[in-house]
């Protein structure tokens, strides 16, 4: 069964408006998330890493304040878009680690469109 | 930091056919690991092989197999007997050793075609 359960699956939101995105880890307790995304027909490109019970690690060139990246609990780690632009449309990705060298669980990734 | 490099856009194949896809990095360190992803169209990604890099031996996943070249930074992916269901976007990507650096490193991605 899936590992990370990642909603929702696809939204469509007004410009300005925020949108959150939720990560879920199932099966583990994760202590580190990852947030990734994807522009049509390009690789997946780390936002951030989410640890628990601390700031987020940032990646150069993403805006904090405009993705807000909360990760309060071991299993939850949220991704707010604050302010969203139809240039933020992209589809958004979630993986989980354990801490003993696995493969990342990926969440079934988000659409987000901004019209 | 870490680059991985995939060199091919675009790639097909005849179905029961053979075909590699290509995947260098760059890297300092001595520990790491290295996987091939497929996203098929649901965009879903799906682990294929997993390589750690202090394995001498080629990994191996049924129909897929690698060809791990440390000296080299090459990590290629060989699919045997090509079926329909190949059809999808590989990605190459890498992750460190060190405890608590668990975030992957993607190359561009191939998309790989099955011709029937």
């Amino acid at each position: 069964g899936a590992v990370v359960s990642q909603h929702p699956s696809w939204v469509i939101c007004k410009s300005g408006t925020s949108v959150k995105i939720e990560c879920r880890s199932l099966d583990f307790q994760a202590t580190t998330m990852f947030w990734y995304r994807q522009f049509p027909k390009q690789s997946l490109m780390l936002m951030a890493t989410s640890n628990e019970g601390s700031k987020a690690t940032y990646e150069q060139g993403v805006e904090k304040d405009k993705f807000l990246i909360n990760h309060a609990s071991l299993t939850l780690s949220t991704l707010t878009v604050t302010s969203a632009h139809p240039e933020d449309s992209s589809f958004y990705i979630c993986s989980v680690a354990r801490n003993d060298g696995s493969p990342l669980h990926f969440g079934n990734g988000t659409r987000l469109t901004v019209t | 930091a870490q680059t991985v490099t995939q060199s091919q856009p675009e790639m097909s194949v005849q179905e029961a056919e053979t075909v590699t896809l290509s995947c260098t990095y760059d890297t300092s360190e001595s520990d790491y690991y290295l996987f091939w992803y497929k996203q098929p169209p649901s965009r879903q990604m799906i682990l294929v092989i997993r390589q750690e890099a202090y394995k001498q031996q080629n990994a191996t996943e049924n129909r897929f197999s690698v060809n791990f070249q440390k000296a080299a930074k090459s990590f290629s992916l060989k699919i045997s007997d090509s079926q329909l269901g190949d059809a999808a976007m590989y990605f190459c990507a890498y992750r460190s050793g060190d405890f608590g650096n668990e975030k992957l490193t993607f190359g561009t991605g191939t998309r790989l075609t099955i011709i029937p």
